[in-house]
């Protein structure tokens, strides 16, 4: 199995703020990674796919870049709404695997 | 707007099989390039698939599960269901049911509200 690994696991920042979370791939998955939302006793929603492509009616603060084994979310500019755990999932392999998630919380 | 709800007991006793049922409203779970799956996520933890099959039979297993696990669609009914047997404490969770795009590992656009299932005596 393809091993994803996010960093960092916990993230304290502010309204306003740029944030960034890696996940890092054990092998190429070329740009087949999607990044998910999840808020407490939700199911995860689907924010970009295929890397950096946004899903319609996420936010245009959220990014994501990479291709390979490393990529990166990036927010813009952190919303209240936005303090929530945030999974990495490659889907370059018939076997789907997520990263530990990034939980994003107020500093 | 497709729709995915799961349904099932709450509760299992240990050594037990564990058994729940998907039922896709707002569109055809015989669409093509979609498979069916689920993914689950044990209090406090991180997403872990289960499976996924395409409804015309094409599964795939995650192989630390795969000796106790079946997935099975029913065209007739819109549904899909998950078996997994032998269960312990360790398979306490909420299982999600899912819609992968394309393939039996791709990206999930669609997921159900998740069902928390306890694994106790």
């Amino acid at each position: 199995d393809i091993q994803m690994t996010q960093s960092p696991s916990t993230l304290s920042a502010s309204v306003g703020d740029r944030v960034t979370i890696t996940c890092r791939a054990s092998q190429s998955i070329s740009s087949w990674l999607a990044w998910y939302q999840q808020k407490p006793g939700k199911a995860p929603k689907l924010l970009m796919y295929k890397a950096s492509s946004l899903e319609s009616g996420v936010p245009s603060r959220f990014s994501g870049s990479g291709s390979g084994t490393e990529f990166t979310l990036t927010i813009s500019s952190l919303q209240p709404d936005d303090f929530a755990t945030f999974y990495c999932q490659q889907y370059h392999s018939y076997s789907p695997t997520f990263g530990q998630g990034t939980k994003v919380e107020i500093k | 707007q497709l729709q995915l709800q799961e349904s099932g007991p709450g509760l299992v006793k240990p050594s037990e099989t564990l058994s729940l049922s998907c039922t896709v409203s707002g569109g055809s779970i015989s669409s093509s390039s979609n498979y069916w799956g689920w993914i689950r996520q044990p209090p406090g933890k991180g997403l872990e698939s289960i499976g996924s099959m395409y409804y015309s039979g094409s599964t795939y297993y995650n192989p630390s599960l795969k000796s106790r696990v079946t997935i099975s669609v029913d065209t007739s009914k819109n549904q899909f269901s998950l078996k997994l047997s032998s269960v312990t404490a360790a398979d306490t969770a909420v299982y999600y049911c899912a819609r992968h795009e394309g393939s039996s590992g791709g990206m999930v656009q669609y997921w159900g509200q998740g069902t928390l299932v306890t694994v106790s005596s």
